[in-house]
């Protein structure tokens, strides 16, 4: 069974504090992603990788950073939380190809006070 | 600029009832469109749709695409209140990185 998991549920960080979220899945995918859920807004990506020390930006990387060490890690970094980034962070993999669907971790809820 | 844009955001029917959500695209390179439900927890992939006019069948769920219109709708006949969740359509990205274009999302609640 396929499985995508994410370092934590739920996630109560400081203004300014750098956080990190990971994600590791166990199905050694190429692919991974990291997106934000926002109510109305769906999901937006973050980042995403293709390979292991590459990434590319999605469209909202203002305030993160990625790493992707190893191929079934992908970790997300805010060097300095700030309020307007609470929010659920989703992680997904995919193997390499177009034809492929996502599989997701179950979300870290991150709230920034 | 490519989107996806889901209709209607929210839905509130009572069990028993058929419902549809609408997907429509404007995306360069099209070559599939999926959909996920997702309660409080991981989406989980429904479908994929990559020819039009064959329609995708799971039990009381179906769903079916249009490419020459550039939507799919969802139906969810019957329905049950353990259908209630937040439905997403999704679209490929640009390039072949396998990066997906996401709508905003069909909240459906379904009352006893």
């Amino acid at each position: 069974d396929v499985k995508v998991t994410q370092s934590s549920r739920y996630l109560v960080k400081r203004t300014g504090e750098k956080v990190f979220l990971e994600c590791v899945q166990d199905m050694d995918h190429e692919n991974m992603f990291w997106y934000r859920q926002d109510p109305g807004l769906g999901l937006r990506l973050i980042y995403f990788s293709y390979d292991v020390k590459m990434k590319e930006k999605g469209d909202i990387p203002e305030g993160y950073s990625v790493s992707r060490e190893k191929k079934e890690r992908f970790s997300l970094i805010l060097e300095s939380a700030s309020t307007n980034q609470t929010s659920m962070y989703l992680c997904a993999s995919s193997s390499s190809g177009s034809l492929r669907q996502q599989y997701f971790g179950p979300g870290t809820r991150l709230t920034v006070t | 600029e490519d989107k996806v844009v889901q209709s209607p955001l929210s839905l509130v029917v009572h069990e028993g009832d058929t419902v549809t959500l609408n997907c429509s695209y404007e995306v360069t390179n099209f070559r599939s469109l999926l959909w996920y439900k997702q309660e409080k927890k991981a989406p989980t992939f429904l479908f994929m749709l990559t020819s039009s006019g064959i329609e995708k069948k799971s039990g009381r769920l179906s769903s079916i695409l249009d490419k020459k219109e550039l939507f799919s709708i969802l139906n969810i006949t019957a329905t049950q209140t353990g259908d209630s969740a937040v439905y997403l359509c999704a679209s490929n990205g640009s390039g072949n990185t396998g990066k997906l274009i996401f709508g905003q999302g069909t909240t459906l609640q379904v009352k006893p």
